[in-house]
């Protein structure tokens, strides 16, 4: 299984830019990169996945170089809503299919006023 | 609402009592996930199924633990003889394609 390491936490003003890096030199050809959020109390949500380059939707966007060893979560304009954990899983493809993800122990994001 | 529904939210029970948490995943998802979280600390995998059959169980799912899913709709996750380190969030998630996974609430336990 791919390791993921990223920051334990990270503090931002509202308004701000937050881009959270994560590291996964191991990362496997069919492995595609996934980020979720979780608030307190909650199941994680997913936020974002990708396999190379960029991806955007209307939450975030995902950043990935071409050898995949790293990607960027960027969240423009946090809001105090946003304070949460965030993961950046790797995830495997097994054969037959499926895929079982690896949770590390995630980044807290705290939005500051 | 037709997101992951887990029953019941918290479960309070005395150590060597057996438990009994239920998931219903959203329709139509064959996949079907069951995590333990600790304070501080991201899911950890227990066991997965596709559709009726359970394909993978983690070394972390000992004997007391079982889990099925009969007809492959909801699951129960059951926890014989509790213990106090068996005290955690039991997350359950379900998804259709191999990539995204959506969890439910959870089921707080808290064995005294």
């Amino acid at each position: 299984l791919a390791k993921t390491t990223q920051p334990i936490s990270m503090d931002s003003y509202e308004g701000q830019e937050v881009n959270i890096t994560c590291s996964h030199n191991n990362i496997a050809t069919n492995d595609y990169i996934t980020w979720y959020q979780q608030f307190p109390s909650q199941g994680p949500r997913f936020i974002i996945q990708g396999y190379k380059t960029k991806v955007t939707n209307e939450v975030a966007s995902l950043f990935i170089p071409a050898d995949r060893k790293s990607s960027t979560l960027s969240l423009p304009r946090v809001s105090l809503s946003d304070t949460a954990v965030y993961y950046c899983l790797v995830g495997d493809v097994i054969s037959g299919g499926y895929q079982k993800v690896t949770f590390g122990t995630g980044t807290k994001l705290q939005v500051i006023p | 609402d037709t997101g992951v529904s887990q029953n019941p939210r918290h479960k309070i029970t005395k150590r060597g009592q057996n438990v009994t948490f239920r998931c219903d995943p959203i329709s139509e998802h064959n996949r079907l996930y069951w995590y333990r979280q600790t304070l501080g600390q991201g899911p950890e995998f227990l066991t997965y199924f596709q559709n009726e059959a359970q394909l993978e169980k983690s070394r972390l799912l000992s004997d007391r633990f079982s889990a099925e899913r009969p007809k492959g709709s909801f699951s129960t996750l059951e926890i014989q003889r509790t213990e106090q380190g068996d005290s955690a969030m039991y997350l359950c998630a379900s998804s259709l394609t191999e990539n995204i996974q959506y969890f439910g609430a959870g089921t707080r336990l808290s064995v005294l």
